[in-house]
């Protein structure tokens, strides 16, 4: 079964200061990750995907990841926070190896505070 | 605009009552997904769908749960009998087939009294 973990239900940062959201993985065959914002009454929506192509992926609104498998991690930074980007972000992995179980697995959500 | 939409934004019902949720999904997309985002459980997957046919119905939390889709397009999730602890967000996401990009709507705000 595979399973996410994100580390901290709350982060706050200064605004300009560097934002980073903790995700590990746990899977037993290779992992697509994502990470998914979701603004305050709105749906979800799409920041990065890895899909093993490059181990750092980018993003929109100038957020990225990095994959490492030796730490079965998956987090999300960005170098200078702004204040549009206060919002909960949900880190998810899906198997890309089982057909037809292309169910996303999600993590709890870290809900992001920039403070000006 | 060209996105997933979903149907009602808001939905109040009584405890017992049935309630239907529907999700229009983008123009093409052949995968279909619902899941809900609760307190108490996070976001949890539903069912899935590809075409009409629904291969992993794993994630209905009980037989009171069910989910159709016609024509590959439209889907409703109906809940029978709603109970307390039915209310959350139910979301719907699409995507172009196998593995790719899930796109969600916006979702249903169910709440039960």
């Amino acid at each position: 079964a595979q399973s996410v973990t994100q580390l901290g239900s709350h982060v706050s940062v200064s605004e300009g200061a560097l934002v980073l959201l903790r995700c590990n993985y746990s899977s037993s065959v290779p992992p697509y990750l994502f990470w998914y914002v979701q603004y305050p009454n709105q749906g979800l929506q799409l920041l990065l995907k890895y899909t093993s192509a490059a181990t750092l992926v980018k993003g929109i609104n100038g957020f990225e990841a990095e994959f490492k498998k030796s730490e079965t991690s998956f987090h999300l930074t960005k170098p200078s926070a702004h204040m549009s980007d206060a919002a909960e972000y949900f880190c998810a992995v899906s198997d890309k190896v089982r057909f037809g179980n292309e169910k996303l697995t999600f993590g709890t959500g870290t809900r992001l505070t920039i403070i000006p | 605009g060209a996105g997933v939409s979903q149907s009602p934004s808001n939905k109040v019902t009584e405890k017992g009552k049935d309630v239907e949720l529907r999700c229009d999904p983008i123009s093409g997309h052949t995968a279909l997904y619902w899941y809900r985002q609760s307190l108490g459980q996070g976001l949890e997957f539903l069912i899935y769908f590809q075409g009409n046919s629904a291969p992993d119905k794993s994630g209905l939390p009980s037989d009171r749960f069910s989910a159709e889709r016609t024509g590959g397009s439209v889907s409703t999730l109906t809940i029978q009998r709603t109970q307390q602890e039915d209310s959350a967000v139910y979301l719907c996401a699409s995507s172009w087939g196998v593995l790719e990009t899930q796109y969600f709507g916006p979702g249903t705000r169910l709440l039960v009294l």
